[in-house]
């Protein structure tokens, strides 16, 4: 079965400050990767994806992520980071195309 | 519509009682999901709605726990019998085929 594990649950950053954000993913065959960012009270709301193609993927809100297979890894960037990017952030491999598993999350916090 | 709306958007009950959640999903998607986000278990899958395919109920947690889609569009999620373990954040999400998944803002679900 597919999962996914995201190591750090909270990271704090001063705004204007590079942001990363790690994901690996266990699945047999190749996934579709997803990074979903929930803020306050807020539904999910899906930053990129990674289906096939360009292991760099750029997303929405300046975000980007690098598919790495030999690594199993998915990790989400951002060069600088604004004070509205705090947020809590979902990694995701999806079974069957539709089916999401989802990290347990990682919580940031930006300080001014 | 402009996106996936859920009602309501708070429930409170009593243990004992049935709840009966709604999702209105993005006109034309033609699937739809359900999943619960609660502290202990974090985001998980429950059910998957797929044109008139039969949906995949293999995230549900038990039997007291059913859906339905009617018409291809408004889904309900029935909890019979609610107990506190079933209190969590029950989120909708709906796609084009088995693209990208657009969630609404979720109904926050709290067994007394």
């Amino acid at each position: 079965a597919q999962s996914v594990t995201q190591p750090d649950i909270h990271i704090t950053v001063s705004e204007g400050a590079s942001l990363e954000l790690r994901c690996n993913y266990s699945y047999g065959a190749t996934p579709y990767l997803f990074w979903y960012v929930q803020s306050p009270g807020q539904g999910l709301q899906l930053l990129l994806k990674y289906f096939s193609g360009d292991t760099l993927v750029q997303g929405i809100k300046g975000f980007e992520a690098e598919f790495k297979r030999s690594q199993s890894s998915f990790n989400l960037r951002k060069p600088s980071v604004h004070w509205s990017d705090a947020a809590e952030y979902f990694c995701a491999v999806a079974a069957e195309g539709y089916k999401l598993s989802f990290g347990a999350g990682t919580t940031v916090t930006v300080r001014a | 519509g402009a996106g996936v709306s859920q009602s309501p958007s708070n429930k409170v009950t009593e243990k004992g009682k049935d709840v009966e959640l709604r999702c209105d999903p993005i006109s034309g998607h033609t699937a739809l999901y359900w999943y619960r986000q609660s502290l202990g278990q974090g985001l998980e899958f429950l059910i998957y709605f797929q044109g008139n395919s039969a949906p995949d109920k293999s995230g549900l947690p038990s039997d007291r726990f059913s859906a339905e889609r009617t018409g291809g569009s408004v889904s309900t999620l029935t909890i019979q019998r609610t107990q506190q373990e079933d209190s969590a954040v029950y989120l909708c999400a709906s796609s084009l085929g088995s693209g990208k998944q657009f969630f609404g803002p979720g109904t926050r679900l709290t067994v007394l």
